[in-house]
Order: structure tokens, then C-alpha cells, then sequence
């Protein structure tokens, strides 16, 4: 079965850029999408078709997807961005995948 | 605004049934595709089933192919999972979501707790 990685956690200091990566066979081959979860709450999309933000999702952050790897980048992290974080790929033969999800502490 | 709210969760044991219900509003729910995603305590996202718009097609994942059910019921806005043959690695919060192009889920309900306990 298809898998997605993503590394444990992600620490960051505020004001500096997160990135967090996804690995998966021929990744850059499928739309990947990024989702915010925070304690207690559901998840929100923040990345959609590997790059493009909903409305609502502030500018620092963004995405990427090439290769085996899709990446979400958070720049000028604040604390308010300490969450996991959960990449998701779909294709026809895979259908919907959850990548292992990443935690980023802010400190 | 979107507004999806799960219901029907609940202490259940191992053998037993289920039906859980999402109901929709905000959008036009006949227009697009439906997805059920559980999070087991403590654990990551599992995407658990898919329902076509119009529900001519449903999907699954092997883990709960045979025993789970997705349908919709376009004339009252619901979506529903039945949950056969419970498990204990079937406990978790379930969520209902709306799918968008690309194959990503763009709105999701606040959850539903399941559990499978004797």
C-alpha cells in the first residue's frame, strides 16, 4: 500500500521559517494537500493541488511538490502555528492517503 | 458557510453496530463527493471511506472494506457511514468532510467519538 512520511516533529523559533517535508513513491506524480491540526480541534486545510492556500490561510504559508517530495514551508512561523501537521496525496491506484503527520513546537 | 455536524457516536461492543450521521449545510450538498476520516486516541489521520456525489461510486480502504458503508441522502443534506462488525482498533474520533478538486477535503465536521470496548 502507498505510504506518505513525514518526520516526528519540527522545532522552529518564532519568526524563522518551517519546513516540513512528505515522502512518497513518485509523490510529485499526484496532487498533495496539507492540513493544520491543533489540540482538540479538526484538521484545516492549509495547502490545496500542492500550492495553492484556501481563502482565510494567511501568506506565509506555502507548498511544494517535486520528485518523492512535497513540502509545506511556514515563514515568519508564529506561535499560533504550534500544531501536527498532516500531509495527504490521492490519485486513482492509491486512492486517499494521510501522510504520519509532524509536530511543530514553536519555542 | 459550510457546517458539517457528526452524530451517533458512542460506546459499543466488539461484534456490534453503528450508524453514524453528518449532516450538511452551507453548500449544495448533491455537488460533491463526501468523505468519512477517523483518528484513533493519540494517533494520525485515517481516510475511511468516499462517496461520489450523485453515491453511484463508493471507495475504501482494506481496513474497513466489507465491514463499513458509506451512503448519502441527497434530499435531506445527510451523509452516513454504518459500522459492521466492530473492532477495538475501530475506537476513534470520526469525522465527516467535504471533498474539493485535486483530491483534497476542504471543510470538516468537529468529529464523533466511537468506541469499541467489552
Amino acid at each position: 500500500s502507498y505510504e506518505l512520511t513525514q518526520p516526528p516533529s519540527v522545532s522552529v523559533s518564532p519568526g524563522q521559517t518551517a519546513s516540513i517535508s512528505c515522502s512518497g513513491d513518485k509523490l510529485g506524480d499526484k496532487y498533495a494537500c496539507w492540513y493544520q491540526q491543533k489540540p482538540g480541534q479538526s484538521p484545516v486545510l492549509v495547502i490545496y493541488e500542492d500550492s495553492k492556500r484556501p481563502s482565510g490561510i494567511p501568506e506565509r504559508f506555502s507548498g511544494s511538490n517535486s520528485g518523492n517530495t512535497a513540502t509545506l514551508t511556514i515563514s515568519g512561523t508564529q506561535a499560533m502555528d504550534e500544531a501536527d501537521y498532516y500531509c495527504q496525496a490521492w490519485d486513482s491506484s492509491t486512492s486517499y492517503v494521510f501522510g504520519t503527520g509532524t509536530k511543530v513546537t514553536v519555542l | 458557510q459550510v457546517h458539517l455536524v457528526e452524530s451517533g457516536g458512542g460506546v459499543v461492543q466488539p461484534g456490534r453496530s453503528l450508524r453514524l450521521s453528518c449532516a450538511a449545510s452551507g453548500f449544495t450538498f448533491s455537488s460533491y463527493a463526501m468523505h468519512w476520516v477517523r483518528q484513533a486516541p493519540g494517533k494520525g489521520l485515517e481516510w475511511v471511506a468516499i462517496i461520489s456525489n450523485d453515491g453511484s461510486n463508493k471507495y475504501y480502504p482494506d481496513s474497513v472494506k466489507g465491514r463499513f458503508t458509506i451512503s448519502r441522502d441527497n434530499s435531506k443534506n445527510t451523509l452516513y457511514l454504518q459500522m459492521n462488525s466492530l473492532e477495538t482498533d475501530d475506537t476513534a474520533v470520526y469525522y465527516c468532510a467535504k471533498g474539493q478538486s485535486g483530491g483534497s477535503l476542504d471543510y470538516w465536521g468537529q468529529g464523533t467519538l466511537v468506541t469499541v470496548s467489552s
